[in-house]
Formats: C-alpha cells, structure tokens, sequence
C-alpha cells in the first residue's frame, strides 16, 4: 500500500506572493506518478501537476512547480505570484500501477488580497 | 467537449435504503474510478471499471458495488445506508487504464444519509 502525507492542514499566502505546500509519500513501488489536485469549492478535482517517478527533472506548469526528492519521499508543491483564483483544497496524491490514487488529506490555501 | 458528469448533485436518503449514483465519463474514456470523500477518512477509493470489468476494488464493505455499462457509463450502488456513508461520492474518467493516464473527476454527489 502507500500512503501520502500533508502536515499542512491549512496555509495562506498574500497575493502575487510565493506558497510552498508539503507532501511526503512513502511506497515500495518502482514505478509511479505523484499528483496535486486542486478541489475549489465546486468540489471538482482540477488537476495541477504531476511528476513520473522515473524523471529526475521537476516538472513545471506556468505559476506551479514541483521539488521532487525521490530519496527523501518528498513531493512539494510551489505556487508562485499566488492569485485569488488560486484559493482551494490541494491535495497530493500517488498512482501506482494497480491505478488508484492514494490521496493526502489536504492542505486548505487562502489567499489573502 | 462535455466533461465528467455525476447524478445526482445532492440525496438525502434514510438509514436502511439502498442508493444508485451515476457516472458518465468524458465520451471515449473507458475507465472509471469511483471514490468516497469524508472529513475523516479523507479520499478513498472504491473500485474501477474498465470495459465493463471491475479492476480493482477498495477496502469497502460487501455493501458497496458498481458495474459499468458497455457505453462505459458507470453506477455505484449502496445498499443498507449507514449515517457513516454520509459523504462525497466522486467518480473518474480516464481514456484507458494505467498509472500515467490523467484521470478526469467529476462535481461529486453529495449524499447525505439520515
């Protein structure tokens, strides 16, 4: 089994600031994916970035990057230039190969105007 | 394209019914997941589907199934609602099944049992 830690349970960040959520996993699987899902308030899960295992480089979109440390177990999340759209529920999450997700239990971002 | 889409939104049902959730997934996706959201326990998977075939199930009472159906529309069915089944009940779509396939939810049904 795996299982994703968030020790954040909430974090707010000034706009047009830069916030960094944490998330550690632990796995015994060779291969798989790490995720952030972002749940606003319409509660659909948007996802935000993800990272292949097997990739050293830290996979960016835009405003959001990852710093992945594959020894470490450790899977964080940078918003940078935070916006007010940006306030939500994120949470990290792990895929194996059985293809469930294992999720974290969220970290609660308010951005402050 | 039209995106994920569950019915219903909300139920209200009492303790003792069974309740039938929807799922259609994005047209030409073949997989669906299905997990359960709850202040406590978090996000937890139920089962997938995948041409109509359960791949993998959760860690959930026998009371809890789902089928798919061969236009991969997916329901999941409780049965004898308990007040802990009280949650939000998301579904998945992806084009195919395996880890490196993005998975597209859906708004949730937000069941309440009372």
């Amino acid at each position: 089994a795996q299982t994703v830690t968030q020790s954040q349970p909430e974090m707010s960040v000034q706009e047009a600031e830069t916030v960094t959520l944490s998330c550690t996993y632990d796995t015994s699987e060779s291969d798989y994916y790490l995720f952030w899902y972002k749940q606003p308030p319409s509660r659909q899960m948007i996802l935000v970035i993800r990272q292949e295992a097997y990739k050293q480089q830290n996979a960016t979109e835009n405003r959001f990057s990852v710093n992945f440390q594959k020894a470490a177990k450790s899977f964080s999340l940078k918003i940078s230039d935070s916006q007010l759209g940006d306030a939500a529920m994120y949470f990290c999450a792990s895929r194996n190969t059985g293809n469930q997700f294992y999720f974290g239990t969220g970290t609660s971002l308010t951005v402050i105007p | 394209k039209a995106g994920v889409t569950q019915t219903p939104r909300y139920l209200i049902k009492t303790r003792g019914q069974q309740v039938t959730l929807s799922c259609s997934p994005i047209s030409g996706h073949r997989s669906v997941s299905w997990y359960q959201q709850t202040p406590g326990q978090g996000l937890q998977f139920l089962f997938e589907y995948f041409s109509e075939t359960q791949r993998n199930k959760g860690n959930f009472p026998g009371r809890f199934s789902g089928r798919q159906f061969s236009n991969s529309r997916s329901e999941m069915n409780v049965s004898t609602l308990e007040l802990g089944d009280s949650a939000l009940y998301l579904c998945a779509s992806s084009l195919r099944t395996g880890l490196n396939t993005e998975a597209f939810f859906g708004q949730g049904t937000r069941l309440t049992v009372v």
